[in-house]
């Protein structure tokens, strides 16, 4: 899995749009972004991924750079229950192996 | 979307006793299950990939004699810590495949005295 590099912490006033970059310069054409979220003390909680075109969901939107060696999620409205730890991961979309988690980008989200 | 359950979600045991946590996938079958391991202000650690009706694969430096996984089901994985002692005081959270996703487990908190 390609290596990604994350800013340590954010900070974000609530009701605004928390842009979350990651880089993965190396990532190879067969992987994915994915990125999960843990609030603290509970399980990792998946967000969204992509490959190479941005996506959206009802959580977050997702924007990859057109070469793919970076990207930015985004929540559009922060909100105080986001706060918590991003992770960027890149992988390939396969069965058998594990999501392997770097240290991540602690977000907070104040009033 | 899937659901993972864990269980007990925290536990207290005495130093020399076994502690057993078990990983439920509760919509969906699960060939393969993977447990972590966190540390206060740590990333999540990979311990163990375990397949349903084979041997566990252990990541390097842990110690497969003493976390013992038995993945009996295609919905559930148990972790048994064996001799706990309070370093493996810890967060064990576990997570399931299905297809290219993989679903976590709100982890059980573990706390040897």
């Amino acid at each position: 899995d390609a290596k990604t590099t994350q800013p340590p912490s954010m900070d974000c006033a609530e009701g605004r749009a928390a842009n979350l970059p990651c880089n993965h310069s190396t990532i190879s054409g067969n992987e994915y972004v994915y990125w999960y979220r843990q609030i603290h003390s509970q399980g990792p909680q998946y967000i969204i991924h992509g490959l190479k075109n941005n996506e959206t969901n009802e959580m977050a939107s997702l924007i990859i750079t057109e070469d793919r060696k970076s990207s930015t999620l985004i929540l559009p409205h922060a909100t105080l229950r986001d706060t918590a730890v991003y992770y960027c991961i890149a992988r390939g979309y396969q069965a058998g192996t594990a999501l392997i988690f770097g240290k991540g980008t602690t977000l907070s989200v104040s009033s | 979307g899937a659901v993972v359950s864990q269980h007990p979600s925290w536990v207290i045991c005495k130093s020399g006793t076994s502690v057993k946590i078990e990983c439920r996938s509760l919509d969906f079958q699960a060939t393969t299950m993977f447990w972590y391991r966190q540390f206060p202000k740590q990333s999540l650690m990979l311990m163990a990939t375990s397949n349903e009706g084979s041997k566990a694969t252990y990541e390097q430096g842990v110690e497969k004699d003493k976390f013992l996984i038995n993945h009996a089901s295609l919905t559930l994985s148990t972790l048994t810590v064996t001799s706990a002692h309070p370093e493996d005081s810890s967060f064990y959270i576990c997570s399931a495949r299905q297809g290219g996703e993989q679903f976590f487990g709100p982890g059980t908190r573990l706390t040897v005295l």
